[in-house]
């Protein structure tokens, strides 16, 4: 079955401590996503990666780190969590672009104490 | 301007009607269109794609894009209650090369 798998589903942590939030997709997709979602402000673009290597930042990549050292991982890094980071994630993948539909993870709720 | 605005809602039908969800764009959203459904808690789950002007009907779901007055809608006819959920209108940034989303209008339709 095609599909972007996220993990953890849920967390509940502490500030400063390192976390990582990761996503896998089996579609062979090159591009790969994570947002945020928060009341009232919809979905944001944390980063995104075009290809093995290749990131970019998208509109609020304060605070996190990614990584992409294989087509089918994009990892997210909290490397010192503030409670301003409790969100619900999702990681998202397309074949080549922000221009194609985008298949989503199920999330990952972040809840920074 | 926000470059995609929605009505938050919520947009009430009853059961059988058609829905009617209205996006409306900035110019710097410019091309690939979307229609996100998502379920509370759940993730988003693609539910029309429209990359040029006019329509687009997908079974019960009808897209309709329309590049000189910067809007794009979505028609659900025969309304069911389990087409009550939040739907998302997203568009392509070509400058910033990033896909923006709306905030979401929450459709409930009542039995």
């Amino acid at each position: 079955e095609a599909q972007v798998t996220q993990n953890p589903r849920y967390l509940i942590t502490v500030t400063g401590k390192k976390l990582t939030v990761t996503c896998s997709q089996n579609m062979n997709h090159e591009y790969m996503s994570w947002y945020r979602q928060d009341p009232g402000l919809g979905l944001r673009q944390i980063y995104y990666s075009m290809n093995v290597e290749v990131t970019d930042k998208g509109d609020v990549p304060e605070g996190y780190k990614v990584s992409r050292k294989e087509k089918r991982n994009f990892p997210l890094i909290l490397e010192s969590p503030s409670p301003n980071q409790t969100s619900l994630y999702f990681c998202a993948s397309s074949w080549t672009g922000f221009d194609q539909p985008q298949h989503f993870g199920d999330g990952t709720r972040l809840s920074i104490l | 301007q926000k470059e995609v605005e929605q009505n938050s809602g919520p947009l009430s039908v009853p059961e059988g009607a058609i829905a009617s969800l209205n996006c409306t764009y900035s110019d710097r959203v410019s091309q690939s269109f979307f229609w996100y459904r998502q379920y509370s808690g759940k993730s988003p789950e693609l539910i029309m794609s429209i990359y040029s002007n006019g329509d687009k009907e997908d079974g019960r779901f009808t897209a309709q894009l329309n590049k000189a007055s910067q809007y794009v809608s979505l028609l659900i006819r025969d309304s069911q209650p389990s087409d009550s959920a939040t739907y998302l209108c997203a568009g392509g940034d070509t400058g910033f090369q990033k896909l923006v989303f709306g905030t979401g209008t929450r459709l409930l339709v009542s039995p």
